[in-house]
Formats: C-alpha cells, structure tokens, sequence
C-alpha cells in the first residue's frame, strides 16, 4: 500500500532552537498534507492543511508564524517549529491524501518532539 | 460543536470479543471511522461507515452505528494480541474527508 514516512522520527533540542520536520510521501503524489499534534493519551488536533504550491491553511489558535510549513513538491511537506519552547514537545504527525476518497489517505509514523 | 468521545481503556481476554464505545455531538457528520495506531507507527485506517448505514462488516471487525444516539461502536471479534493498540473514533462532514475530527483514543490490551 502507500506509504507516508516523516523525518525525523524523534528529535530533542534546545529552547529557542528552531527544529524541521519532513513528511514525505514515497509512492503517490499528494497534493493535501495535514499536520496533526497529538498529546500524550489524547486526540490527534489538526494544526493545519499543507496544499502544494499554496500556502497553508491553519486552524484556530495555531500560529503561523511558529509553526512554519511548506509544500513546496507533490511528495514534501515540511513543518518548521520556530524558536521552540518546551510545551511544543508533542508527537506530530502528518496525513497526505492519495485521491478524493477516504481510503486514500495515509497518516505518517510521527516525529517526536522534545524540547529542553 | 465537534466533539467525539471515547472511553480510554479496554481490557480483553485473547479470544474474547472487544467492543469499542464512541459517541459524537455533530449530527452533520457524512463519514465515521476508526483508525489503529500502534506504537510508534501512524494511524491506519481500520473501516469507515457512511452515516445512512446502520452496520458493516469486514472479516472480524463490525462497525454499527445509532445515529439516534449518535453512538458508534467497533467490534473486534476473536481478539489476538496483535489487536493491542488504541484505536480512534473520527468522524467528518466532507466527501474528500479533508477535515476529520477524532476522538481520544481507546487502548485496547489483551490479557492471556
């Protein structure tokens, strides 16, 4: 089947460091990623939708100017946590759609965040 | 507004069925789910319900739904250990299921 896969799959930093997190999708084109944030033990919570060559749509109370994406190809999104701060650390994962259907979507394995 | 809940634990006998509770608020929902993570793997999409159905089966997993209540719920049937994971109730308004909202999550354990 279609695979999403995210790099990297853990990362720890620094406060004020800013950390990249790829999600790529190795055998389709997606034009539409999502990116979720999912707390220890409950939901996932979308951040926002990643449309190639457009710029991302956020959710309320998610700000743009920290959380940093791009979509830049048809495989490649990427999410930049800007001057990261220990309540980022989260697990973030991101959901690229292979067709109009809903059984054409694939959620990548996660990256997990910690920032010190 | 969206909301989806679900309790968080389950516990089963191997071999026994599970049966995994979700309720939702949002009576415009077209599409109901329910997605399987495993640790440190993504969400894989287990089965899906179109709202005008009332059940669906897929080898040992039956999906039913109320919408009355708005209550959904996953049967697994012969639990194996390899059914341990936590399983989410999502739901959506849109065809493209573009924007899904999911519930908290239920893990699901087996016990010899």
């Amino acid at each position: 089947g279609a695979v999403v896969s995210q790099h990297p799959s853990w990362v720890i930093c620094k406060s004020g460091t800013s950390v990249k997190i790829e999600c790529r999708s190795l055998d389709f084109q997606a034009t539409t990623m999502f990116w979720y944030r999912q707390f220890p033990k409950q939901s996932l919570m979308l951040m926002a939708t990643s449309n190639e060559g457009s710029k991302a749509t956020y959710e309320q109370g998610v700000e743009k100017d920290k959380f940093l994406i791009n979509h830049a190809s048809l495989t490649l999104s990427t999410l930049t946590v800007t001057s990261a701060h220990p309540e980022d650390s989260s697990f973030y994962i991101c959901r690229a759609l292979a067709g109009r259907s809903m059984a054409e979507q694939f959620f990548g394995p996660g990256t997990r965040l910690t920032v010190l | 507004g969206e909301d989806v809940e679900q309790s968080l634990f389950l516990s089963v006998r191997e071999g026994d069925s599970s049966v995994i509770n979700c309720t939702y608020t949002d009576s415009s929902s077209t599409y109901l789910y329910w997605y399987k993570q495993e640790p440190g793997a993504g969400l894989q999409l287990l089965t899906y319900i179109f709202s005008n159905m009332d059940m669906k089966q897929d080898q040992r997993l039956t999906v039913l739904l109320n919408k009355k209540d708005k209550h959904l719920s996953l049967r697994i049937a012969d639990t194996q250990t390899g059914d341990s994971a936590i399983y989410f109730c999502a739901e959506s308004l849109y065809s493209s299921a573009s924007k899904i909202i999911f519930g908290s999550g239920t893990r699901l354990s087996i016990r010899p």
